[in-house]
């Protein structure tokens, strides 16, 4: 089946850590995102990216990097500059016109 | 003034309820209008899409555009427990990022 492919479900990061979430999906779609949703502040652009080896921030990209070196992939590191990154973090594809395809989630808590 | 605007609820309503859900925009370049529901520790997923303005029906689910004043809503008839979600409004202008709503809460009480 077709899908999008989050991992870890769940992390942990010590202070001054980068961690890495992988995002991976299926569906051929050229367009990825990485969002982060916070309880009462919706869902926030972190970076997206429309064609491979290319992307651009959104609105909170401080403190985040990515890569987009297959299609299929767009992993998301959170850096040590991130001072607030207890999220729960979403990747999502989309087609023009048809919305966001999500996938499950990683929640990562720094410890 | 935010581009998308909820209400966050909580809403709590019988089962067997009307549900009405609503989001107001500013944007008018958006085209594209969509309904997620996420459930409790879940990404969210596409429950209904419409382009432009008009009414969309899927089972208990209907969606309404009113693009004269930027206005959509979600409505569920027979409301059921497992309808219990965070439902979150979005719309795009086609190519663009889609902007989403902060989402509305939604307990539906056997």
């Amino acid at each position: 089946d077709g899908g999008i492919t989050q991992s870890p479900k769940y992390l942990f990061r010590k202070e001054g850590q980068n961690v890495t979430l992988s995002c991976e999906q299926n569906l051929n779609h050229d367009a990825m995102y990485w969002y982060r949703q916070d309880p009462g502040q919706g869902l926030r652009l972190i970076y997206y990216s429309q064609i491979v080896n290319d992307f651009q921030k959104g609105d909170i990209a401080e403190g985040y990097s990515v890569s987009r070196e297959k299609k299929e992939s767009f992993p998301l590191t959170v850096t040590s500059a991130q001072k607030n990154p207890t999220a729960f973090y979403l990747c999502a594809s989309k087609t023009a016109g048809y919305g966001y395809t999500f996938g499950s989630g990683t929640r990562l808590t720094v410890v | 003034q935010k581009e998308v605007e909820q209400d966050p609820g909580p809403l709590s309503v019988p089962e067997g309820a009307i549900v009405s859900l609503n989001c107001t925009y500013s944007n008018s370049a958006f085209q594209y209008f969509m309904w997620y529901r996420q459930y409790s520790r879940k990404g969210p997923e596409l429950l209904m899409y419409t382009y432009s303005s008009g009414n969309k029906e899927d089972g208990r689910f209907t969606a309404q555009v009113d693009k004269s004043s930027k206005y959509i809503s979600l409505f569920i008839r027979d409301s059921q427990p497992s309808d219990s979600a965070t439902y979150l409004c979005a719309m795009t202008g086609g190519y663009q990022k889609v902007t989403f709503g902060t989402g509305t809460k939604l307990q539906v009480i056997p």
